[in-house]
């Protein structure tokens, strides 16, 4: 079965970059979609299609995809943005990452 | 805006058989762009998907719960519904529903608001 592979936890200073990594076989040749959870919500949709934001979502997530890793960016990070990230792929069956805790210092 | 709201027990036993329904507003669940899917995040760790149905009744289903798994649709009241049969307490999990755009392995773009189920005698 394919397998999504993201680091535990990022922490990052406010007003920095974070970045989010998501490791797959040859996962460049697939669409990827990033999902926030903050604690007792569900997931909400920020990037889909590898790079395209949801109407609602801040300019400041981004997202890339290429060879054996996409990448999940959140630029001028704030407080808010602290909350568990997943990434999610479509590969004969629906696919999630392992999910990373952000952390904002 | 589409909404979905799941219902249904949130304490199940051993063995017996949990029964969910999640209902659709504020668009068709007949739409043939999407499939409505069941998504589970047991407690402190990640999300995994259970399975989806189309508005016509076809489903596809998490091969490692397949066995165990039956989904549902009622276009009439724009709703669907989750069974899943033998529960242990590694059944023990928030349970959402979710739509996916078909096209092009679309994403999840709308999700309940999740229920807790409790597996415990």
């Amino acid at each position: 079965s394919y397998v999504l592979t993201q680091p535990p936890s990022v922490s990052v200073a406010p007003g920095q970059t974070a970045r989010i990594t998501c490791g797959g076989n040859n996962i460049g040749s697939k669409s990827v979609h990033w999902y926030q959870q903050k604690p007792g919500q569900a997931p909400v949709l920020v990037v889909y299609d590898d790079s395209d934001r949801p109407s609602g979502i801040p300019e400041r997530f981004s997202g890339s995809n290429s060879g054996n890793t996409a990448t999940l960016t959140i630029s001028r990070v704030e407080a808010g943005d602290e909350a568990d990230y997943y990434c999610q792929v479509w590969d004969s069956l629906y696919v999630f990452g392992t999910g990373t805790k952000v952390t904002v210092l | 805006q589409v909404q979905l709201q799941e219902s249904g027990p949130g304490l199940v036993k051993p063995s017996q058989t949990l029964s969910l329904t999640c209902t659709v507003s504020g668009g068709s669940i007949s739409s043939g762009d999407y499939y409505w899917s069941w998504i589970r995040q047991p407690p402190g760790k990640g999300l995994e998907w259970i399975g989806y149905i189309y508005y016509s009744g076809s489903t596809y289903y998490n091969p490692s719960l397949k066995s165990r798994v039956t989904i549902s649709v009622d276009t009439s009241k724009n709703q669907f519904s989750l069974k899943l049969s033998s529960v242990t307490a590694a059944d023990t999990a928030v349970y959402y529903c979710a739509r996916a755009r078909i096209a092009a392995a679309g994403p999840f773009d709308y999700w309940g608001q999740g229920t807790l189920v409790t597996v415990s005698s």
